[in-house]
């Protein structure tokens, strides 16, 4: 099946640093991604879909300042923390929409990552 | 928009069957998904039912699909202690470009 690789899993940071973490579609090419936040015990909140070669699409209350976004590729597309805060800490999730299909039948995620901010 | 919600917590003893139940108010959703995610790791996709279907049986998950009521359930039979999780139920908003998930529900199994 479609693999996505999400790096880091987990990663801890000082506060002000940014992170940046990636989100691979391994056998497969992804016009769009999604960005996901999840906080503990709660459902994935989606913060931004991101489609290859032009802006991401926010959702309402995320700070695209904040949450930066870059699809440059039909296999990459990667998420950074700019100044990150212990409010930030979360589980960050992606998730990948195979090319030439038109539902969400063929969405993939990442493993997540487990951002910590000290 | 597309609000949908779930009980959080199921606890079932091993062997027995778990029904998690999920409710949605977007009635033009014509795919809904349930998900399982394990500790620290992402989500896999379960099954999926189209919204034309009442019922979808795949091995020993099984689907039921009220789309009157917008309700949408997942049967586990048989569950074994590798069944303990979270269960995700999602549903598209807006298109196809977009899923809502509903809070989860942790699922316990007990011998």
């Amino acid at each position: 099946g479609a693999v996505v690789s999400q790096h880091p899993s987990w990663v801890i940071c000082k506060s002000g640093t940014s992170v940046k973490i990636e989100c691979r579609s391994l056998d497969f090419q992804a016009t769009t991604m999604f960005w996901y936040r999840q906080f503990p015990k709660q459902s994935l909140m989606l913060m931004a879909t991101s489609n290859e070669g032009s802006k991401a699409t926010y959702e309402q209350g995320v700070e695209k300042d904040k949450f930066l976004i870059n699809h440059a590729s039909l296999t990459l597309s990667t998420l950074t923390v700019t100044s990150a805060h212990p409010e930030d800490s979360s589980f960050y999730i992606c998730s990948a929409k195979r090319v030439g299909l038109t539902t969400n039948e063929k969405l993939f995620f990442g493993s997540g990552t487990q951002l910590s901010v000290l | 928009g597309e609000d949908v919600e779930q009980s959080l917590f199921l606890s079932v003893r091993e062997g027995d069957s778990s029904v998690i139940n999920c409710t949605y108010t977007d009635s033009s959703s014509t795919y809904l998904y349930w998900y399982k995610q394990e500790p620290g790791a992402g989500l896999q996709l379960l099954t999926y039912i189209f919204s034309n279907m009442d019922m979808k049986q795949d091995q020993r998950l099984t689907v039921l699909l009220n789309k009157k009521d917008k309700h949408l359930s997942l049967r586990i039979a048989d569950t074994q202690t590798g069944d303990s999780a979270i269960y995700f139920c999602a549903v598209p908003s807006g298109g196809y470009n977009k899923l809502i998930f509903g809070a989860g529900t942790r699922l316990a199994v007990h011998p």
